[in-house]
């Protein structure tokens, strides 16, 4: 069935950088994306990929799909305090309504 | 501007009473979710609704209850026979979750703690 994992916590230094992983399951045309949720607070979309990219950028934030481990990774660029938060994969498959989100990675970084 | 209204951000019952969490959306979105997220166990599917009077259940539906009578609005109401109500409530909404990219958007959510 779809399942969607991550590792539960990480740690960084302030200036350094993250890399966030998460592996899927579904091996059908699948969107990808990547949300942030600050504390009491509701998810913020951070990016997103289709898996028929390997790669896509936006200013500090890196996504890297390896399809054929179906593993997908973000790497946060010069990470500042600001970016402690909990970081929630999710992906759907095209065609359908129904969105698998992972556990979540809770980063913290130290100053 | 446009958004998605949850309210209220914190909720108090007395065990064996239903309460009703609203979600507002003023994107013009056809599709609405709702969501419970509990520590270290992510996101879990309530109920959607991809259209007006229209809802199907989520994986975890028992104990909960929606109507979708506007466009805008998606009310959950948490019944008495919810097992373990106390947790957070997240609303989200999308254009249309069969259609191109379309990623979720969400509300700031509702705790509800159920004594």
């Amino acid at each position: 069935g779809e399942d969607v994992e991550q590792s539960l916590f990480l740690s960084v230094r302030e200036g350094d950088s993250s890399v966030i992983n998460c592996t899927y399951t579904d091996s059908s045309s699948t969107y990808l994306y990547w949300y942030k949720q600050e504390p009491g607070a509701g998810l913020q979309l951070l990016t997103y990929i289709f898996s028929n990219m390997d790669m896509k950028q936006d200013q500090r934030l890196t996504v890297l799909l390896n399809k054929k481990d179906k593993h997908l990774s973000l790497r946060i660029a010069d990470t500042q305090t600001g970016d402690s938060a909990i970081y929630f994969c999710a992906e759907r498959s095209r065609g359908t309504y129904k969105y698998i989100f992972g556990t979540g990675t809770r980063l913290k970084v130290l100053a | 501007d446009g958004g998605i209204t949850q309210s209220p951000k914190y909720l108090f019952r007395k065990e064996g009473q239903n309460v009703t969490l609203s979600c507002e959306q003023n994107l013009n979105h056809d599709a609405m979710y709702w969501y419970r997220q509990d520590p270290g166990q992510g996101l879990r599917l309530i109920y959607y609704s991809q259209i007006v009077n229209d809802f199907q259940k989520g994986d975890i539906a028992e104990g909960y209850s929606v109507s979708r009578e506007k466009k805008e609005s998606f009310p959950l109401t948490v019944t008495s026979a919810q097992k373990n109500p106390t947790a957070f409530y997240l609303c989200a909404s999308t254009t249309g979750g069969g259609v191109n990219n379309s990623p979720l958007h969400f509300g700031n959510g509702t705790r509800l703690t159920v004594t």
